[in-house]
């Protein structure tokens, strides 16, 4: 267990729909990642953020958006989906100093039907 | 900004015998690297890293990876695979400055035939 959880873990809706995906990252860490996983692209950096900032930002797509609250968990929400959005997301965090390795959740499957 | 590319989508090999997964980093920065492991329907778990120091990393599960400079390569050894070995393996690399995000491979999958 990496101590990232996520929520939920299988999602399943239609297109167009709007969906968010929940990150608590391990306590004391103050950074999160998401990143994409999809069988063409492989594992694809989506955005950063660290205590409550964006910090970077990768291939993440306008329909797509990202918060970081206070308590440090984050969300991933996504809306006007489409088929291509199915993948596997997946929440990364680490702390600033110290720690330099990325501790991974179990992702939640997002299907677009 | 960094990039890695894994030579090998798949790599098929019997149980017991050796395997090497390469990896090939490119960066403008000195780096840190790594290898992640994916097991069927699981997140990734971090196998090994290289921050620093001797070029030769170990895992606590026989997988070995050198660091070559010279030739911006990580490859990922074992000298005898088992069954419970099969998942998809990422190499991935990060700028040593700074808290940046990993940039991955592609993955190998590794599937080890009894």
């Amino acid at each position: 267990d990496s101590g990232v959880t996520q929520t939920p873990k299988h999602l399943i809706t239609a297109t167009g729909q709007r969906v968010t995906l929940r990150c608590s990252p391990r306590s004391g860490d103050l950074s999160v990642y998401w990143y994409q996983q999809s069988l063409d692209q492989g594992l694809q950096f989506l955005i950063q953020y660290y205590n409550g900032e964006e910090r970077a930002k990768g291939n993440i797509l306008e329909r797509f958006s990202a918060q970081q609250f206070p308590d440090l968990h984050s969300e991933l929400n996504l809306s006007s989906l489409e088929l291509g959005d199915s993948a596997l997301y997946f929440c990364a965090s680490s702390v600033v100093s110290g720690s330099i390795e990325a501790f991974f959740g179990q992702g939640t499957r997002l299907t677009v039907v | 900004a960094q990039s890695v590319t894994q030579l090998d989508s798949q790599v098929p090999v019997f149980e017991e015998a050796p395997v090497e997964l390469r990896c090939n980093y490119s960066s403008s920065v000195s780096v840190y690297l790594f290898w992640y492991v994916q097991y069927p329907n699981q997140g990734l778990q971090l196998l090994l890293k290289y921050l620093s120091g001797s070029t030769l990393v170990e895992s606590i599960n026989g997988f070995e990876a050198e660091f070559n400079k010279s030739q911006t390569s990580f490859h990922l050894r074992k000298p005898s695979v088992h069954i419970s070995d099969t998942a998809e393996y990422f190499c991935a690399v990060r700028s040593n400055s700074g808290n940046t995000p990993l940039v991955f491979g592609k993955g190998t999958r590794l599937s080890v035939i009894a």
